[in-house]
């Protein structure tokens, strides 16, 4: 099972929004509603964004933001600020008891 | 405010065996499931496994054959042994909370310990 899809880089102004995408296939991303997203800055641990597609923890801004289509799973940050500046993985149950990441993506907040 | 702490060798020869430590604070282990997940040095994340109280355990298929992870109820830990490494394994390992101890592979990791950087070589 190969990871999922992600591009490498993203980029907005401040007050933009961006959305970044995760590709898989109808036996991972498109099969279930167990799509996550993490956020990781340079020496941390990733933290939780989103999970079960769209649900966002407590504490975790509203200006992020989920969605599913098909097998692509996408990510929105609304109003960017120089904190969003990070590395966002997206994760899904694969089947096979199996949890597949994406290969991430490095946001630029220009 | 649930909180995790871990530790374990930073340097390892080839064919040696990988073994942490995940001690949870601020809550009971019994209570979710346990994920393990690595990140090569400027790679992305790789899950490895997870465990619950139960002892009912899930292992990512390509490393499935190396991986064991065990829980301790009595001292709120979780472990990790990877056995015959290599340089292919140098990576930060990082233990998490996983989902509900009856939820299964929910694909959903919060809070993480700090992350231990193991450095395989001879």
């Amino acid at each position: 099972q190969s990871a999922l899809t992600q591009p490498p880089s993203a980029s907005g102004s401040p007050g933009q929004s961006v959305t970044i995408s995760c590709t898989g296939t109808s036996s991972d991303v498109g099969g279930y509603n167990y799509v996550s997203w993490y956020q990781q800055h340079p020496g941390k641990a990733p933290k939780l964004m989103i999970y079960d597609v769209t649900k966002r923890p407590s504490g975790v801004p509203d200006r992020f933001s989920a969605s599913k289509s098909d097998n692509t799973a996408s990510l929105t940050v609304s109003g960017l600020q120089a904190e969003d500046e990070a590395d966002y993985y997206c994760s899904s149950y694969a089947g096979s008891n199996n949890v597949l990441f994406g290969g991430g993506t490095k946001l630029t907040v220009l | 405010q649930v909180q995790l702490q871990q530790w374990g060798a930073g340097l390892l020869r080839p064919s040696e065996t990988l073994s942490l430590t995940c001690a949870v604070y601020g809550g009971s282990i019994s209570d979710y499931y346990w994920s393990w997940i690595r990140q090569p040095p400027g790679k992305g994340l790789e899950w490895i496994g997870e465990i619950n109280h139960r002892g009912n355990t899930n292992y990512n298929p390509s490393l499935k054959s190396r991986a064991t992870t065990s829980l301790d109820t009595s001292k709120n830990q979780v472990s990790l042994k990877l056995s015959s490494v290599t340089a292919a394994d140098t990576a930060v390992y990082y233990c998490a909370r996983g989902g509900n101890w009856y939820l299964q592979l929910v694909a959903k990791f919060d809070p993480w310990g700090q992350g231990t950087l193991v450095t395989v070589s001879s």
